[in-house]
């Protein structure tokens, strides 16, 4: 069973486009996380929820709307994409309780606008 | 600002070396975690070690060895004997623990290894 899952593996799409990745956990932890990987294979956090509550906003465009419509499920919903959205995007989950702090990554989507 | 210092940006080695990943971090919490984490060709992120800040004994987990010392806001791992199967690039990160920094995980800009036969 496979303990952070993220669709679609590879999502390629035009510019102006509206895209949408989805990501699920069944590790019963509270909060998930959207990374984004950039071309120099830099890992910076976007999004976090907490419980469906948003914890951590980093500045992002507002193009990008996370979505948690349950503690399980965290979706990243992409308006007008543009040709710097190019990227990997991982999905992450955590339990934030002292002693079990640790990150478990989905296998990542590889985001390509042309 | 960075608070992970990764600054190795590559380093490559012939198979059997050994060789050493930096890692300085920057926090003024007194309880916070430090993690390794490896990214091979196939791109998936693989935990390798967790490790809070009160608990300062050096790991050795087969080939893999880590150093933290807080005198120096180091977390160090070297890799014995290096394999061409090693090769990733590898990430250091940090979890703090205050209001601001809660559940954020940051990550250092990472080091690739390239170990060549």
């Amino acid at each position: 069973d496979t303990a952070v899952s993220q669709t679609p593996k590879y999502l390629v799409t035009q510019m102006g486009n509206d895209k949408s990745i989805k990501c699920e956990q069944n590790l019963g932890h509270d909060t998930m996380y959207w990374y984004k990987q950039d071309s120099k294979k830099f890992l910076k956090i976007m999004f976090s929820y907490n419980n469906k509550e948003l914890i951590i906003n980093e500045t992002v465009p507002n193009r990008f709307s996370p979505k948690s419509p349950d503690k399980a499920h965290l979706n990243l919903h992409i308006n007008s994409l543009e040709l710097g959205d190019s990227a990997v995007y991982f999905c992450a989950s955590s339990q934030l309780q002292v002693g079990h702090e640790k990150l478990f990554f989905g296998s990542g989507t590889q985001l390509s606008v042309l | 600002a960075q608070k992970v210092t990764q600054a190795q940006t590559e380093i490559s080695v012939v198979e059997k070396e050994d060789v050493t990943l930096d890692c300085v971090y920057e926090t003024r919490d007194t309880t916070y975690y430090l993690f390794w984490y490896k990214q091979p060709p196939s791109g998936e992120l693989v935990f390798l070690i967790r490790r809070n800040s009160f608990d300062e004994q050096n790991e050795i987990s087969g080939r893999y060895s880590w150093n933290f010392q807080k005198s120096t806001s180091s977390f160090n791992f070297t890799i014995t004997a290096s394999q061409v199967v090693d090769s990733a690039v590898y990430f250091c990160a940090l979890s703090e623990s205050t209001t601001d920094s809660w559940g954020k995980f940051q990550f250092g800009a990472g080091t690739q290894v390239v170990v060549t036969p």
